[in-house]
């Protein structure tokens, strides 16, 4: 079955120091995953992609995704965090075995951030 | 291009009531998903429709839950007889067709209170 964990529920950084958000997989085929980020009240926005190739992929606000097919993760990282990036982060996997028709988010991740 | 839009952003109704909300997608979008997401959770996929057809439908939506797409541009999803456990943040998502079919543009979202 198809399915996102994103193992921590929440983490605090302080402003500076370095990040990494957890995701895992389980897709019966090559997976199409991606990041989004929610601020309160808002909607998702896409930070960034992986379909194929350099399994390093970069996003916009300076974050990154690293795919490791041996361990069916897309873990998210940051060098320095900023205040402005507290909010709620998710990770999603692409049904592309239906076309796209359907995606499969994680429970997310809220990410508080010291000042 | 001004996004993805839902309205209300914000509805408060009495159990029992019937609700309508709206998605206006992004206007040459013919792909439209709708989520429900509950406090502390992910996305989780309801529907969606590609031009008026309505191709994937969760197993979870029960029968109080339809969608339309009735000219393939926006949307509604009505909640028939509605229940404490409705209560929720609804968010719509299109994205075009061919080789971007997978980038999802999400709405603001529209919040549930059922009293």
């Amino acid at each position: 079955a198809q399915s996102v964990t994103q193992p921590d529920i929440h983490i605090t950084v302080s402003e500076g120091a370095s990040l990494e958000l957890r995701c895992n997989y389980s897709y019966g085929a090559t997976p199409y995953l991606f990041w989004y980020v929610q601020s309160p009240g808002q909607g998702l926005q896409l930070l960034l992609k992986y379909f194929s190739g350099d399994t390093l992929v970069q996003g916009i606000k300076g974050f990154e995704a690293e795919f490791k097919r041996s361990q069916s993760s897309f873990n998210l990282r940051k060098p320095s965090v900023h205040w402005s990036d507290a909010a709620e982060y998710f990770c999603a996997v692409g049904d592309q075995k239906n076309n796209f028709n359907k995606f499969y988010f994680g429970s997310g991740t809220k990410l508080n951030v010291k000042p | 291009d001004t996004g993805v839009s839902q309205n209300p952003r914000h509805k408060i109704t009495k159990r029992g009531q019937n609700v309508t909300f709206r998605c206006d997608p992004i206007s040459e979008h013919n792909r439209l998903y709708w989520y429900r997401q509950t406090l502390g959770q992910g996305p989780e996929f309801l529907t969606y429709f590609q031009n008026e057809a309505q191709l994937e439908k969760s197993r979870l939506l029960s029968d109080r839950f339809s969608a339309e797409r009735p000219k393939g541009s926006f949307s509604t999803l009505e909640i028939q007889r509605t229940e404490q456990g409705d209560s929720a943040m609804y968010l719509c998502a299109s994205s075009p067709t061919g080789t971007l079919r997978n980038i999802q543009y999400f709405g603001a979202g529209t919040r549930l209170s059922v009293l």
